[in-house]
């Protein structure tokens, strides 16, 4: 069983409809969460970042962990064509720990 | 946060040469990484980069064939080996500050091998 599993999709969605993107977790010792976007022949870039449970809210982002249930979501309202990307779930714990990726999710978002 | 300069962004290489890719980070981080990523896949990590002592490499990845340096607390080189066309890939660098987890990215190199 991998450390994080995410569908890689792809995803493909109407111009502003709802994104709901998902990574499953294992490790229960994972506090840090993160999701990155990246841009085809781009490096990721630091989309979303939440310490533990809860819900943290950015424009048209919000990110969701609960870590009960070692579910991490994402999701992105009123979806743009500029939103398509590849979404990389990706999860820490303290002390340095390595960063453990999620496979990433190629989204699709059509005018 | 940290910004990441990484270069060069893509190179063409011939078989059996070597590439070394730069990593400049513009604050002192505390752990730096390097990563591979073959198309359309997630990141693979290739190492930790330790300051001043070697690197530390993920299993499947030897110091013989991707030396790396970390002279200082914002610099770090990888040097990819005796190339092969499978390692025709691209290359990340990475950097985390503090012990809060946020990990942030070069632009990556785009290394073709031929």
């Amino acid at each position: 069983q991998k450390e994080v599993e995410q569908d890689p999709g792809p995803l493909s969605v109407p111009e502003g409809a709802i994104v709901s993107l998902n990574c499953t977790y294992s490790n229960s010792a994972f506090q840090y969460f993160m999701w990155y976007r990246q841009y085809s022949r781009k490096g990721p870039e630091l989309l979303m970042y939440t310490y533990s449970s809860g819900n943290k809210e950015d424009g048209r982002f919000t990110a969701q962990v609960d870590k009960s249930s070692k579910y991490i979501s994402l999701f992105i309202r009123d979806s743009q064509p500029s939103d398509s990307a590849t979404y990389l779930c990706a999860m820490s714990g303290t002390g340095g720990f390595k960063t453990i990726f999620g496979a990433g999710t190629r989204l699709f978002v059509k005018a | 946060s940290a910004v990441i300069s990484q270069k060069p962004s893509r190179d063409i290489c011939q078989r059996g040469t070597s590439l070394t890719i730069q990593c400049q980070v513009d604050s002192q981080v505390t752990m730096m990484f390097w990563y591979r990523q073959q198309p359309g896949q997630s990141l693979t990590l290739i190492a930790t980069a330790n300051q001043g002592s070697e690197a530390t490499y993920e299993s499947g990845f030897v110091i013989d064939k991707f030396p790396i340096s970390r002279p200082n607390l914002t610099f770090s080189t990888l040097t990819v080996s005796n190339l092969s066309p499978e390692d025709s890939s691209i290359y990340l660098c990475s950097a985390t500050t503090g012990g809060l987890g946020e990990a942030f990215f070069g632009q990556g190199t785009r290394l073709t091998v031929v």
